[in-house]
């Protein structure tokens, strides 16, 4: 079955705690994305990778981290996580050569105390 | 009221060949960006380009930003059938990049 996995799913610490988020798709896509989602905002994106070693920033990059080492996997690293990220994270992936469909996981709740 | 504007509204071509799409707006931008949307389904981001950058690449795309026209291009290059969708660019102007405005689109249609 085609699907974008996060984890955890929830998670609640501690000001300058670091934290990663993991997220792992099995459709061999190229393209992979982090996105935060925050009461009347909606969907903002964090970071992009095209393909493999190859990152970018996208609207609110700041106070993450990402890398892409391998094409399925793809984490998001809060090295010292503050109370304004605490919110909805969502890793999303699309194949590079289609763009047709872009498949989003199921979401993980972040609260930073 | 809208920020971002298409043109062409509506783009045919054969198979093979590129497609060029444009996008104007009125103010200074943090940043452009292009989506792509299929007929009943949701957008996908393709790519982001800054203010302070010129052009980007990714695969057949090529995206290009020119600050002082206040415009930018997507090249799709060697298209194909299943380039067929709607591209919009999305700028983003706002203190806190939360104040996106999407342009009505160009509807792309590519022929086998």
């Amino acid at each position: 079955e085609a699907q974008v996995t996060q984890n955890p799913r929830y998670l609640i610490t501690v000001t300058g705690k670091k934290l990663t988020v993991t997220c792992s798709q099995n459709m061999n896509h190229e393209y992979m994305s982090w996105y935060r989602q925050d009461p009347g905002l909606g969907l903002r994106q964090i970071y992009y990778s095209m393909n493999v070693e190859v990152t970018d920033k996208g609207d609110v990059p700041e106070g993450y981290k990402v890398s892409r080492k391998e094409k399925r996997n793809f984490p998001l690293i809060l090295e010292s996580p503050s109370p304004n990220q605490t919110s909805l994270y969502f890793c999303a992936s699309t194949s590079s050569d289609a763009f047709d469909t872009q498949y989003f996981g199921p979401g993980t709740r972040l609260t930073v105390l | 009221s809208q920020q971002g504007e298409e043109d062409p509204q509506a783009l045919s071509i054969q198979e093979g060949e590129n497609a060029t799409m444009n996008c104007s707006y009125k103010t200074s931008i943090n940043n452009l960006q292009w989506y792509r949307q299929n007929s009943g389904r949701g957008l996908v981001h393709l790519i982001l380009i800054r203010s302070n950058e010129r052009e980007k690449h990714s695969g057949r795309l090529r995206v290009t930003l020119d600050t002082s026209k206040k415009s930018s291009s997507l090249l799709i290059t060697a298209s194909r059938a299943a380039d067929t969708a709607s591209y919009f660019c999305a700028t983003d102007a706002g203190p806190n990049n939360n104040d996106m405005r999407f342009g009505a689109g160009t509807r792309l249609t590519v022929k086998p």
